[in-house]
Parts: structure tokens; C-alpha cells; sequence
């Protein structure tokens, strides 16, 4: 089945600790996304990527950090810079970028939840 | 600053009943997304509308575009208890898939 997994569901992070969430999808998709959503809020952009090793901030990208080597993989780093973490952390998809191709919907993985202890 | 209002924020409604939630936004889109997120659980989507005018319906749910007036509206019909979950708009400004999301409006169906 075509899809995006995110993994891992559940984190825990530990004050002064960087950590990696995964992010991979086998649509074909050009494009990705991460979001960071707060509790009773909307989603707000964090980083997103139109293309293999290229990438740009979005809204809220301090204390973070992402990479794209591979098309269908697009993690994201929560580093210590970040001071406010917990959230639901959700990673995006979709098939075009701009609007030359027509549009699509962004797909949403499951998310990840992160905690910071 | 670029801003997507939902109105209402929270709305608990009697099964069988017809209700609208309003998106307004702040600067031109030709595109506008709807989204639902059952509690704890990631987005799904719903709609697509790409140019004014544009309506489209699944099942109890219509949702509607008027670029002019820069506010979609999403439309229930006979409301039912699996309607029940919070609902975003999204809105595409700058034409780059870079989405603004609405608060979300949070639907409670009750019998």
C-alpha cells in the first residue's frame, strides 16, 4: 500500500537532547512537509522540501533542522535550541509543487508525538 | 499579516441537523483545502476547491469557495455522530503548496 509512516509514534526527550524523527513516503511525491501542531491549535509549518537536496524554512523553523538526500525520505532534528518541543509533529506529502501541474492535496502520515521530560 | 479564520471555534450540534462553518481568509487563494482530524489521529482530506465558484459534496459534507469574498464555508447535512471531529481549512496564498492552516473548528454530534 502507498502511504507515509512516521515513526516513532511516541518520544521522549530528555532537556539538552537532540532527536530525529523519521519521515518516509513511497507515493512518488515530490514534495514534503512538516508541521507541528499544539494542543487545541491549528498546524504551523515547519520546514518543507519541493525537491531531493533542497529544502526551505517555514514559519517556526528555529530549533530545527531536516534534510532531504533521498526523495522519499525527509526527516526532521529536534535540536536543544528548540525550548518548547512537546507537540504532535506531522510530516506532509503531495505530488506537485507550484501550481504548473495542476494542484493535489497534501497526505498526512500519522505523526509523532513528542514529549519532553 | 496573512490570517484564516474558522468560525465557529467549537460546535456541538443535534444529529439530524443542518449547520455551516465558516473560513475566511485574509489574502487572495485560488485554492482552498478542507481537512478533518479525529482526536489524536493525523489529517484527512476532504476537499480541494481551486477556483471561485467551486462546490463539491461528499456524502453530508458540501463545501463552497467565493474567492471574491476570500471565505469558504462547509456545509453539514443531517448530522450524524461519526461527523463528530475537529475540521481545518487550509489555504495556499503564494501558490507553492506552502499551506496556512485555520484553528480548526471542532464538531461534536450528539443524539
Amino acid at each position: 500500500d502507498g502511504g507515509i509512516t512516521q515513526s516513532p509514534k511516541y518520544l521522549f526527550r530528555k532537556e539538552g537532547q537532540n532527536v530525529t524523527l523519521s519521515c518516509e513516503q513511497n507515493l512518488n511525491h515530490d514534495a514534503m512537509y512538516w508541521y507541528r501542531q499544539d494542543p487545541g491549535q491549528g498546524l504551523r509549518l515547519i520546514y518543507y522540501s519541493q525537491i531531493v537536496n533542497d529544502f526551505q524554512k517555514g514559519d517556526i523553523a528555529e530549533g530545527y533542522s531536516v534534510s532531504r538526500e533521498k526523495k522519499e525520505s525527509f526527516p526532521l532534528t529536534v535540536t536543544s535550541a528548540q525550548k518548547n518541543p512537546t507537540a504532535f509533529y506531522l510530516c506532509a506529502s503531495s505530488r506537485t509543487s507550484g501550481r504548473a501541474l495542476g494542484t493535489d492535496t497534501q497526505y498526512f502520515g500519522p505523526g509523532t508525538r513528542l514529549t519532553v521530560l | 499579516e496573512l490570517k484564516v479564520e474558522q468560525n465557529p471555534l467549537f460546535l456541538s450540534m443535534q444529529e439530524g441537523k443542518n449547520y455551516t462553518i465558516y473560513c475566511n481568509y485574509s489574502t487572495t487563494s485560488d485554492r482552498l483545502y478542507w481537512y478533518r482530524q479525529d482526536p489524536g489521529k493525523s489529517l484527512e482530506s476532504l476537499f480541494v476547491l481551486l477556483s471561485n465558484g467551486a462546490v463539491k459534496q461528499e456524502g453530508r459534507l458540501m463545501a463552497s469557495l467565493d474567492t471574491k469574498a476570500r471565505l469558504s464555508t462547509l456545509h453539514i447535512t443531517a448530522a450524524v455522530h461519526d461527523l463528530s471531529a475537529t475540521y481545518f481549512c487550509a489555504v495556499d496564498p503564494s501558490n507553492t503548496d506552502k499551506l496556512i492552516f485555520g484553528t480548526g473548528t471542532r464538531l461534536q454530534v450528539f443524539p
